[in-house]
């Protein structure tokens, strides 16, 4: 069954605030945990991925912080722009060499 | 530099219909995937291929089938089209299996009539 899913499917945020899109996992044996945008009418796009053996990550205005006590993924926006209204998903590969499980998905919407 | 190119983008089938979706990469990627994506359900993967000539299951492999002839092409098809089979279809691919970033088309709009 799926192992990687999401707490909200939707997120509605004031443009400049900051945005956390939160993802639960039951897999431990997970050896990256990333996320994904999808814009509309668009495929999915690689945003960050964070090692099991790390807690945290930096990007350009996206942070991933990573819990594994209790199997908790987050991805915090930074001044969450119009630009950011999309579907988020979270996704592991459950072994090395494995492709990617997605979870089901929340959608950002960015109120201006 | 195209990326990842599904063909077509929409298309309206007839139950009992057969179809065969293209994807197409010029990144000269080893993996390529097939995922489907329905309302509250996330990607699910249908069938990938870890090579030309190679195909596996993935989650979702019933009533549809795959081919992987070219390094660069990526086939669906589906032999007897089911309303359940109306989705979005997603083709990606990527440099290695346990690469994390993988590269999606821009989708197909399959409905099953």
């Amino acid at each position: 069954g799926e192992s990687v899913g999401l707490h909200l499917p939707t997120l509605s945020v004031q443009e400049g605030d900051n945005s956390i899109i939160n993802c639960a996992y039951s897999n431990s044996a997970s050896d990256y945990f990333i996320w994904y945008k999808q814009e509309s009418g668009k495929g999915p796009q690689f945003i960050i991925d964070i090692r099991s053996n790390m807690d945290k990550r930096q990007g350009q205005r996206v942070t991933v912080l990573l819990n594994k006590t209790v199997k908790h993924l987050s991805l915090q926006i930074a001044a969450t722009q119009p630009g950011d209204s999309a579907v988020y998903f979270c996704a592991e590969n459950k072994r090395r060499n494995t492709p990617l499980v997605f979870g089901k998905g929340t959608r950002l919407s960015v109120i201006a | 530099n195209a990326g990842v190119t599904q063909t077509p983008k929409f298309r309206v089938l007839k139950t009992g219909q057969s179809m065969t979706l293209l994807c197409a990469q010029d990144m000269n990627h080893e993996y390529m995937y097939w995922y489907r994506q329905d309302p509250g359900m996330g990607l699910r993967l249908i069938h990938y291929s870890v090579g030309e000539g190679t195909t596996a299951k993935g989650e979702v492999p019933d009533g549809y089938n795959v081919s992987r002839l070219k390094k660069q092409n990526f086939l669906l098809g589906l032999e007897s089209a089911a309303p359940s089979q109306t989705s979005v279809y997603f083709c990606a691919s990527s440099y290695s299996l346990g690469n994390t970033e993988a590269f999606f088309g821009q989708g197909t709009r399959l409905t099953v009539v």
